[in-house]
């Protein structure tokens, strides 16, 4: 099993360029999520799908956009960076909501919007 | 407000021995459940212990155990025995309750805490 998977690791944007970040999970989860953790900050929620065919917005949604392409996959949009886009951002999977939810974590995307 | 305080930005500990991180956390949710991630300078996330609002025990995990004073809001993080490779930076996060299949899942992080262990 990969667990998480998330591409690109690394990725360098002009200002206006658009991206998307793509993340895949094999564990046969329901819900999936988007976060980006600016440097020395926690992690904040962008995104998130709690089933297949859903997908709401957490914390910060602005300038992001949201797929659930399928169970296993959930992509993140950039339409047009900007530098404050510039984060690592985490992508992270849960099973069927129940009382205990570990999130299972993706290595990261470290983005950089010039 | 914040849902979740670390009021140590940086904590310091010798080998082998025990160090406490804290964690308050804000919320009216009866039902919640409290995490702890590792994330070490290679950047990653690691799961390390887990507590139910509802757990009557505090929650424990080989080295790792969790301090939970509902009265209080706290939940404070314990490792024992600290080890070279425990430096890190550790997060306090909490999971509120709600219907399943929407909030159920979502976690709100604490700013961290690094945390340096010396030979």
């Amino acid at each position: 099993n990969a667990g998480v998977t998330q591409t690109p690791k690394f990725q360098v944007l002009k200002t206006g360029q658009s991206m998307t970040l793509q993340c895949a999970q094999d564990m046969n989860h329901n819900s999936m999520y988007w976060y980006r953790q600016d440097p020395g900050m926690g992690l904040r929620l962008i995104y998130y799908s709690a089933s297949e065919g859903t997908t709401d917005k957490g914390e910060v949604p602005n300038g992001y956009n949201v797929s659930r392409l399928n169970k296993r996959e959930f992509s993140l949009r950039l339409e047009s960076a900007a530098p404050s886009q510039t984060s690592v951002y985490f992508c992270a999977s849960s099973p069927v909501p129940g009382d205990y939810n570990e999130q299972f974590f993706g290595p990261g995307t470290r983005l950089t919007v010039l | 407000a914040q849902k979740i305080t670390q009021t140590q930005p940086g904590m310091f500990v010798q080998e082998k021995e025990a160090v406490t991180l804290d964690c308050t956390y804000d919320t009216s949710d009866q039902s919640y459940g409290l995490f702890w991630y590792k994330q070490p300078s290679s950047g990653e996330m690691i799961f390390l212990i887990y507590q139910g609002s509802y757990d009557e025990q505090n929650a424990t995990e080989g080295r790792y155990s969790l301090n939970f004073q509902k009265a209080r809001k706290s939940a404070n993080l314990v490792i024992s025995a600290s080890q070279l490779g425990d430096s890190a930076m550790y997060f306090c996060a909490m999971r509120e309750g709600g219907s399943p299949g929407t909030s159920y899942g979502k976690l709100t992080f604490g700013q961290g805490t690094i945390l340096t262990v010396h030979p």
